[in-house]
């Protein structure tokens, strides 16, 4: 039963265009949410977070929305560049408790 | 920021044999570390909490006797992997919450992940 998900495997976008990663979750007990970002064997870096109290969240090029209601959120990534291509993992706790994540996301970002 | 370091990177094994992952915090004290392990195009999935001084929690169907975790000092835990196997094969990253963070998972380091090949 998966809480979190990423229901696309990849994403390919142009450089310079927005990239819209979004994911879903099924708890509706998952009160903090946070996008991590990595690399090929490394390990994944945080990259932003919300909590349900807001719904939006921006950090430069990167913004977090949170739809509550559908248990939704989505990462815009604007402008997109080729050093944005990586795998986006999607992760929620409950009450800051341990993370569950998503299956991930591959971008690629073209010149 | 925090630093969080794994090692080895990489390690082939013999089937039967043991390994032993260490996950050092390098600038800070890490009093609890969380042990992840992922599958090929698979989500991270928590193995373990290791909290130093005490025993590790263990997530459901993970062997506490198979994959043994040792949190002995506040900037050091080892996951041992025993008599393993090919199927054990698989991407092991260790994470810390970094140094002020309280109880905000935002906050969570992770080290470099180390890949376990078992011949």
């Amino acid at each position: 039963d998966q809480q979190v998900k990423q229901n696309s495997p990849s994403l390919s976008v142009q450089e310079g265009r927005i990239s819209i990663l979004n994911c879903d979750y099924t708890n509706s007990m998952f009160d903090y949410f946070l996008w991590y970002k990595k690399y090929p064997a490394e390990g994944p870096t945080f990259l932003i977070s919300i909590s349900s109290i807001k719904d939006k969240n921006e950090d430069g090029r990167f913004t977090v929305f949170l739809n509550k209601s559908a248990k939704h959120l989505s990462l815009h990534i604007v402008p997109s560049q080729p050093g944005d291509s990586a795998v986006y993992f999607c992760a929620a706790s409950e009450r800051y408790s341990t993370l569950t994540f998503g299956k991930g996301t591959m971008l690629l970002v073209s010149p | 920021g925090a630093v969080v370091s794994q090692h080895p990177s990489w390690v082939i094994c013999k089937s039967g044999t043991s390994v032993k992952i260490e996950c050092r915090s390098l600038d800070f004290q890490a009093t609890t570390m969380f042990w992840y392990r992922q599958f090929p195009k698979q989500s991270l999935m928590l193995m373990a909490t290791s909290n130093e001084g005490s025993k590790a929690t263990y997530e459901q169907g993970v062997e506490k006797d198979k994959f043994l975790i040792n949190h002995a000092s506040l900037t050091l835990s080892t996951l041992t992997v025993t008599s393993a196997h090919p199927e054990d094969s698989s991407f092991y990253i260790c994470s810390a919450r970094g140094p002020g963070s309280g109880a905000n998972t935002g906050e969570l380091f992770f080290g470099e992940g180390s890949r376990l090949t078992v011949l």
